[in-house]
């Protein structure tokens, strides 16, 4: 089975751009999630879709990040204005669904650096 | 809130030898799920494995296996005949589903090199 696609791979934007990151998830995956990791650290959860509808987004900024599942399939993650503490990895990942015991499968991330 | 903590910044073992990954965690839940994830240079997250925390028995996957301790609240994973291809980051998560969303929280993480 495919994997989680993501694109792009690495980004290079200066600071007050803006940048927009897709995700693909894995076929029949109601459940999609878009994280961010900082260099040194682990994920951080900032999104997680349940088909089209937003299920939690308590630590997404919202002033500047957004994010949107049409059709219940793919996503796309926006930032506007990009800042500097926004470089970082951004991973998707995707489950069956939104069940504790459906294990995440993650995509290979978008490299984000600002400069 | 849910946290969890690697100790182990960096941990390195030779070609062929065991070695074990710390991971301590903080709830106040009953039911529960805890995973190991690999992260290679690739950046992928690999699942490794997983244990459900009502369950007694230790999960175990081939050459990895995890020492579960509930009510020490520790989650530590054992690698058997370590191999290069193990080198990577690894990555402690609890996961719990509340209203719906499923929050996955990740420790900081430990980097395990293999010396050939």
């Amino acid at each position: 089975e495919a994997g989680v696609a993501q694109s792009p791979r690495y980004k290079i934007i200066e600071k007050r751009q803006s940048v927009a990151f897709w995700c693909n998830p894995i076929s029949g995956h109601a459940t999609l999630y878009w994280y961010q990791q900082i260099l040194g650290q682990g994920p951080k959860l900032l999104i997680q879709f349940q088909n089209n509808g937003v299920v939690d987004d308590s630590q997404l900024p919202k002033d500047r990040f957004s994010a949107e599942r049409l059709k219940g399939v793919d996503s796309t993650l926006k930032i506007q204005p990009a800042k500097l503490e926004d470089s970082a990895v951004y991973l998707c990942a995707s489950s069956l669904r939104g069940n504790s015991n459906q294990p995440q499968h993650f995509g290979d991330g978008t490299r984000l650096s600002i400069l | 809130a849910q946290t969890v903590t690697q100790s182990q910044p960096e941990m390195s073992v030779q070609e062929a030898e065991t070695v074990t990954l710390s991971c301590t965690y903080d709830t106040s839940e009953s039911d529960y799920y805890l995973f190991w994830y690999k992260q290679p240079p690739s950046r992928q997250m690999i699942l490794v494995i997983r244990q459900e925390a009502y369950k007694q028995q230790n999960a175990t996957e081939n050459r990895f296996s995890v020492n579960f301790q509930k009510a020490a609240k520790s989650f530590s994973l054992k690698i058997s005949d370590s191999q290069l291809g193990d080198a990577a980051m690894y990555f402690c998560a609890y996961q719990k589903t509340t209203r719906g969303a499923q929050k996955l929280v990740f420790g900081q993480g430990t980097r395990l090199t293999i010396n050939p």
